[in-house]
């Protein structure tokens, strides 16, 4: 199975912030790389999807970048809306795996 | 408008077992392929089993095989999640989620999810 890790594993910061989160793959994946943000007590959605597409009504403060074993999600200007839990997963072989998840707090 | 609504859930003693459904509208639901991923309480989510668009074909995680049975209704839309021997560990949401591609199982993004089904393993 593909291992996909996450880092960091949560992270505290402020409105306006620009925050960077980082998912690396055990072996390559070439561009099969998903991101999901996650609210409380809600079913995940989608936001970038083959490393760096942007989900058709997503902002365009959200955006993905990277190939074969290392990838980023970036949020250029954190706003209130997006404290959420973001996952990233692999859709390049079964089982398809997800990131252990990256908490976004308020600080 | 795509619909997925889960149900079947419940408290359920360990060794038991569970059926859940996913009545799906809004979509042609016989040409994609459907997915159930899981998420224990306070954890991160996990991909369970997926079932191709025609139901001969079947995938599993290695920590369901055996126990997992993931079947398909395509003239009733539906989705199914069979659970046997149910574990402790097995607790959590499950979701049933649509790829954005008709047919294929890898290559896509879950574009679609239920807003799932709680299963509690307790004594």
């Amino acid at each position: 199975d593909i291992q996909m890790t996450q880092s960091p594993s949560s992270l505290s910061a402020s409105v306006g912030d620009r925050v960077t989160i980082t998912c690396r793959a055990s072996q390559s994946i070439s561009n099969y790389l998903n991101w999901y943000q996650q609210k409380p007590g809600k079913a995940p959605k989608s936001l970038i999807y083959a490393a760096s597409s942007l989900q058709s009504g997503v902002p365009s403060r959200f955006s993905g970048s990277g190939s074969g074993t290392d990838f980023t999600l970036i949020i250029s200007t954190l706003q209130p809306e997006d404290f959420a839990t973001y996952y990233c997963q692999q859709s390049y072989s079964t089982p398809q795996t997800f990131g252990q998840g990256t908490k976004v707090e308020i600080k | 408008e795509v619909q997925l609504l889960e149900s079947g859930g419940g408290l359920v003693q360990p060794g038991g077992s569970l059926r859940l459904s996913c009545a799906a509208s809004g979509f042609t639901f016989s040409s994609h392929v459907m997915s159930w991923v899981r998420q224990a309480p306070g954890k991160g989510l996990e991909w369970v089993s997926a079932i191709s668009a025609s139901g001969d074909t079947t995938y599993y995680a290695g920590s369901v095989k055996g126990r997992f049975t993931i079947s398909r209704d395509n003239s009733k839309n539906t989705l199914f999640l069979q659970i046997n021997s149910l574990r402790a560990e097995d607790t959590a949401v499950y979701y049933c989620a649509k790829p954005n591609l008709e047919y294929q199982l890898l290559s896509v993004y879950f574009d679609y999810w239920g807003q799932g089904s709680l299963v509690t393993v307790s004594s």
